[in-house]
């Protein structure tokens, strides 16, 4: 079975541009979430879309992250503008729903200088 | 006060020794808890589910004791390729979100 897939798996870029990251999560997983996981720390929760709708964007600076997850599948993560301090590992997750296990893709590692 | 707190190490340890990490949550409508494992660079991985009755997978055992909000994870027979950051989780109730303790790195030595 196919796990979660992540692209790209690298980004740098320079602080106010902007980047999207995409995910793909297990087939048939209805949750999906993006984690944000800074050096030296744990996961942290940013979105989570059930289906097509969003849960919980409680922790998502709106003033300049966006998601989406229009068909209900892949799912999208953008910055804009870009800070110093979003350098950090975006991580994709999906679960059967929103009681199951999470399975976390590989994440991208975003530099911003 | 951090919502799940864990000590982060490193804990240095050698090959064949026991080593545990704790863990301390502060909300008590926490409803479930995890150890998850993250190589270095890797994505975290499920280790355990764990549970009021405590439970062992192996060389590995949790514990858990909800009156003083405290997670446990103990490794036996330490081996070279345990040698990780071990995350402590709670899923609260509501949106039931998974939140996540900074990690405990544990290396292992020959």
């Amino acid at each position: 079975e196919a796990g979660v897939a992540q692209s790209p798996r690298y980004k740098i870029i320079e602080k106010r541009q902007s980047v999207a990251f995409w995910c793909n999560p297990i087939s048939g997983h209805a949750t999906l979430y993006w984690y944000q996981q800074i050096l030296g720390q744990g996961p942290k929760l940013l979105i989570q879309f059930q289906n097509n709708g969003v849960v919980d964007d409680s922790q998502l600076p709106k003033d300049r992250f966006s998601a989406e997850r229009l068909k209900g599948v892949d799912s999208t993560l953008k910055i804009q503008p870009a800070k110093l301090e979003d350098s950090a590992v975006y991580l994709c997750a999906s679960s059967l729903n929103s009681q199951d296990i999470q399975y976390f893709g590989a994440g991208t590692r975003l530099s911003v200088l | 006060r951090k919502e799940v707190e864990q000590d982060p190490g490193p804990f240095n340890v050698p090959e064949g020794a026991t080593v545990a990490f704790n863990c301390t949550y502060s909300n008590s409508a926490s409803q479930s808890f995890f150890w998850y494992r993250q190589d270095c660079r890797k994505e975290p991985k499920l280790l355990m589910s764990v549970y009021s009755s405590g439970n062992e997978d192996g060389r590995f055992t949790a514990q858990l004791n909800r009156a003083s909000q405290y997670i446990s994870l103990l490794i036996r027979d330490s081996k070279l390729s345990d040698s990780a950051t071990y995350l402590c989780v709670v899923r609260n109730t509501g949106f039931q979100k998974l939140v996540f303790g900074t990690g405990t790195r544990l290396l292992v030595s020959p």
